[in-house]
């Protein structure tokens, strides 16, 4: 059974910074691309960050780009999200999410519990 | 980007209704297309994939169809466990859009 476990998440104040982790077990973790996908307190779904499965290709929202960085240990079936330089409207609850394929195009086909982020003085 | 976009926002409905929901792209996705079932508090779940493609495990109530642009999930007979809210997400490009959602209710 795929089991996704953020952990990383909690108050933090303008213009910090904050790294997510997402362990991840029960699949093989080196075979499928991953992704980030956050949501806003009572708002919808919003696709953050992606990686594939080797690493060597990453993907951005252009809101998070050149303060955020996805990255992954498949050594230790870890993916991170280091979040840098957060504002206000980064505050949601951070899903991590397996994707169906190694790179390319794909769904989201698991998903973890998700981990609070709150961005406020 | 791809905008995703979802009508209605929200349907109110009863049990054994046959509900409808649909999801338009900007642009053409081919059938690269998935829709997710989120209950409050619960991290969404895939209900279909490349737009008809039931996931394991889901019941046969679900039905998605569509191409191109125009694409809908069907409920054929709701059940109280499907009370929810519902999203569209497309997986043509790398700037993966989800729709603004289609909230379930019980009428």
């Amino acid at each position: 059974e795929v089991q996704l476990v953020e952990s990383g998440g909690g108050l933090v104040q303008p213009g910090g910074s904050l790294r997510l982790s997402c362990a991840a077990s029960g699949f093989t973790f080196s075979s499928y691309a991953m992704t980030w996908v956050r949501q806003a307190p009572g708002k919808g779904l919003e696709w953050v960050s992606a990686i594939s499965s080797s690493g060597g290709n990453t993907y951005y929202t252009d809101s998070v780009k050149g303060r955020f960085t996805i990255s992954r240990d498949n050594s230790k079936n870890m993916l991170s999200l280091q979040m840098n330089s957060l504002r206000a409207e980064d505050t949601a609850v951070y899903y991590c999410a397996k994707g169906s394929s190694s790179s390319g195009w794909y769904y989201f086909d698991s998903w973890g519990q998700g981990t609070l982020v709150t961005v406020s003085s | 980007d791809i905008q995703m976009t979802q009508s209605p926002s929200t349907l109110s409905a009863s049990v054994g209704d046959r509900v409808t929901i649909t999801c338009r792209a900007s642009q053409t996705i081919s059938n690269w297309l998935a829709w997710y079932q989120q209950k409050p508090g619960k991290a969404p779940k895939l209900l279909i994939y490349k737009a008809s493609s039931l996931e394991s495990g889901v019941p046969s109530r679900f039905s998605g169809s569509g191409s191109g642009t125009e694409f809908t999930l069907t409920i054929s007979s709701l059940q109280p466990d499907d009370f929810a809210t519902y999203y569209c997400q497309q997986y043509n490009s790398y700037l993966y859009t989800f729709g603004q959602g289609t909230k379930l209710e019980i009428k």
